[in-house]
């Protein structure tokens, strides 16, 4: 069964600090993977997704098969990076994302 | 283009009652998915809906039913509710074909008492 798990339900972090969201998966064939967010009062959004291999806001995430790894990084945290992140996978050829709990990032002005 | 939207915004049932909740997808979209968020948790994959069918669905009873109009507009039925059912419930909507991005709506948040 495919499984994401995020550790950190909640992580603040300095405006200017880098940041770092984890997420591990556990999927035997082949993923496709995800970040959604959802900044305060707004519905959730496709932030990035690892196929794609780009910078959304100055975020990036690679895809780890080895370590079954997609954290999300972005060197200098902005107070509009405050928001709820999630991670998904989803297999290719499938409807289904599967997210994970979720982490809520909160940039400490 | 309003994205996608749903109604109602907020639902209050009683335990054994029934509900439905709609979605209107985004403009141009044909594919409809629906998710139940409980608290605290991530979305969980019910059921997608193309061409008025049912395609996949996820680990749901079959209390959970659903439907896709000849609009693209899709329901939610839950029957028989029980308190677990509480949860924001989310609609995903997208132009049919794999590898592409899915557009989340604002939820219909269900409360069961």
């Amino acid at each position: 069964a495919q499984r994401v798990t995020q550790p950190e339900k909640l992580l603040s972090v300095f405006k200017g600090a880098p940041v770092e969201l984890k997420c591990n998966y556990s999927y035997s064939g082949s993923p496709e993977l995800f970040w959604y967010v959802q900044y305060s009062r707004q519905r959730l959004q496709l932030l990035l997704r690892h196929i794609s291999r780009e910078s959304i806001k100055g975020f990036t995430a690679d895809l780890n098969k080895g370590e079954t790894s997609f954290h999300l990084k972005k060197p200098f945290a902005q107070e509009e990076d405050s928001a709820m992140y999630y991670c998904a996978l989803r297999d290719f050829g499938n409807e289904k994302l599967t997210f994970g709990t979720g982490t809520r990032l909160t940039i400490i002005p | 283009d309003a994205g996608v939207t749903q109604s109602p915004t907020h639902l209050i049932k009683t335990r054994g009652q029934q509900v439905t909740l709609r979605c209107s997808p985004k403009s141009g979209h044909d594919t409809v998915s629906w998710y139940q968020q409980a608290l605290g948790q991530g979305p969980q994959f019910i059921f997608q809906y193309y061409e008025e069918e049912e395609r996949q669905r996820g680990n749901f009873p079959d209390r959970f039913s659903g439907h896709q109009f000849p609009n693209y507009s899709s329901e939610l039925n839950v029957n028989a509710l029980l308190l677990g059912d509480s949860a924001l419930y989310l609609c995903a909507s997208r132009v049919g074909g794999s590898g592409v991005t899915q557009y989340f709506g604002p939820g219909t948040r269900l409360l069961v008492l």
